[in-house]
């Protein structure tokens, strides 16, 4: 079963402001890592921070992470409608990949 | 970066045929493959875990004699969908990692992803 939980499940917003997504988990991870899938397509990593690290930037993507409360956050900035895509956050512990829910982000031009 | 294709990209079979899905690493070499399922509007699921020269493993719930999974070589993993019925019809994901770094796996790169439809 999926570890990780994201919210929200959807989000529509207008070009030029900035989503953000959550996730949470259950157990411990090595690290965590943030996919993109545009529709019927496979995945696209984004980003990936360790368990040591608590924030990392990505040109206008930004990702936080707090072990003590084991969730995690992707923000994307100034959006665009091409950024119009389900996002997935994975954990990697055991050596695998365990993807959250997922957000569908819908930008509006 | 690191490519993965997968092929066919699409495929369409009648119910109790099998289906064979080849996942294959371009320009790296990968010992280690993970094939996924997802379902529309659904999160990816880990089916197993394909390892090159030796058996896979495969996630709870998997039925491995009803997915079977043979890495053949570094570069190539196969997914066969056997006797496939209408309930498996699904979009397959395959995905390497690309290094391995005190004990664990970093980034991985997916494959396209190859969506099945059994009438």
């Amino acid at each position: 079963s999926q570890q990780g939980e994201e919210d929200p499940q959807a989000l529509s917003i207008q070009e030029g402001e900035n989503a953000t997504m959550n996730c949470s988990y259950k157990t411990s991870i090595n690290n965590l890592q943030w996919y993109r899938q545009n529709s019927g397509r496979g995945l696209v990593h984004l980003i990936l921070i360790r368990s040591n690290e608590r924030e990392k930037h990505s040109g206008r993507l930004r990702v936080t992470l707090d072990t003590s409360k084991k969730s995690s956050s992707l923000l994307i900035t100034a959006s665009r409608a091409a950024d119009t895509a389900s996002y997935f956050c994975a954990k990697d512990s055991s050596y695998k990949l365990t993807f959250g829910s997922g957000t569908r982000l819908l930008v509006r031009p | 970066g690191a490519v993965v294709s997968q092929h066919p990209s699409w495929v369409i079979c009648k119910s109790g045929t099998s289906v064979k899905i080849e996942c294959r690493s371009l320009d790296f070499q990968a010992t280690t493959m993970f094939w996924y399922r997802q379902f529309p509007k659904q999160s990816l699921m880990l089916m197993a875990t394909s390892n090159e020269g030796s058996k896979a493993t495969y996630e709870q719930g998997v039925e491995k004699d009803k997915f079977l999974i043979n890495h053949a070589s570094l570069t190539l993993s196969t997914l066969t969908v056997t006797s496939a019925h209408p309930e498996d019809s699904s979009f397959y994901i395959c995905s390497a990692p690309t290094d391995l770094t005190s004990g664990h796996y970093n980034e991985q790169f997916f494959g396209p992803g190859t969506r099945l439809t059994v009438l």
